[in-house]
């Protein structure tokens, strides 16, 4: 079975702090995707990167950067100098199955608000 | 990119009366369309699964005759609440997927029932 673990429930910073998210997962597929998403308070659901699981190059976007790593089956995420704006709730996700029924099917983890103050 | 409508975007309904949510992928043909219900301060849970033209499957604890869901076209599928209760106010979020084109989420109905 799958599971994402989101072990922050809440991270609190003051801005320009950086903040990383942690995410581990369990599966036991070889292939999967791993997600994240943010949501701010309007509820509605922000891409933020996919990666597959025969891709554990880091990657950067801007302030935002991902940390894959296979071995400890974990998936970081980094926000750099942190803004207020990016105060939301951020999930990370997992998406195991490769069959026509199942793709976009995400297992989420529990998520971590981050809270940014001025 | 693949966009996906879902309405309303809230709902206040009084107990006992049913709610239909609707999601509609506008620009391609969803072949499976997943929906997803948050309770607040939670994470997203599946609720069910549905393919175009057959029955909807739940996930373990799901009421399938509380949580009606119909797909009957590529472009919609509808989650109807029956005789809706306080305990069933929560964010439903759509999930509209083609295997070829990718997938997109709807942006959620946040059901509130007085």
């Amino acid at each position: 079975a799958q599971k994402v673990t989101q072990a922050q429930t809440e991270i609190s910073v003051v801005e320009k702090e950086d903040v990383t998210l942690d995410c581990v997962y369990e599966t036991r597929d070889t292939t999967y995707y791993l997600f994240w998403y943010k949501q701010p308070p309007s509820g509605e659901l922000v891409f933020l990167i996919r990666r597959n699981s025969f891709d554990e190059q880091n990657e950067i976007s801007g302030r935002y950067s991902w940390n894959f790593q296979k071995s400890t089956s974990s998936f970081n995420f980094t926000i750099t100098a942190s803004q207020v704006v990016d105060s939301a709730v951020y999930f990370c996700a997992l998406s195991e199955a490769w069959t026509t029924d199942s793709w976009g099917k995400f297992q989420f983890g529990a998520g971590t608000q981050v809270v940014v103050t001025p | 990119g693949a966009v996906v409508s879902q309405h309303p975007s809230w709902v206040i309904c009084k107990s006992g009366t049913s709610v239909k949510i609707e999601c509609r992928s506008l620009d391609f043909q969803a072949t499976t369309m997943f929906w997803y219900r948050q309770f607040p301060k939670q994470s997203l849970m599946l609720m069910a699964t549905s393919n175009e033209g057959s029955k909807a499957t739940y996930e373990q604890g799901v009421e399938k005759d509380k949580f009606l869901i119909n797909h009957a076209s590529l472009t919609l599928s509808t989650l109807t609440v029956t005789s809706a209760h306080p305990e069933d106010s929560s964010f439903y979020i759509c999930s509209a997927s083609n295997f070829l084109l990718g997938y997109t989420f709807g942006s959620g109905t946040r059901l509130t029932v007085v």
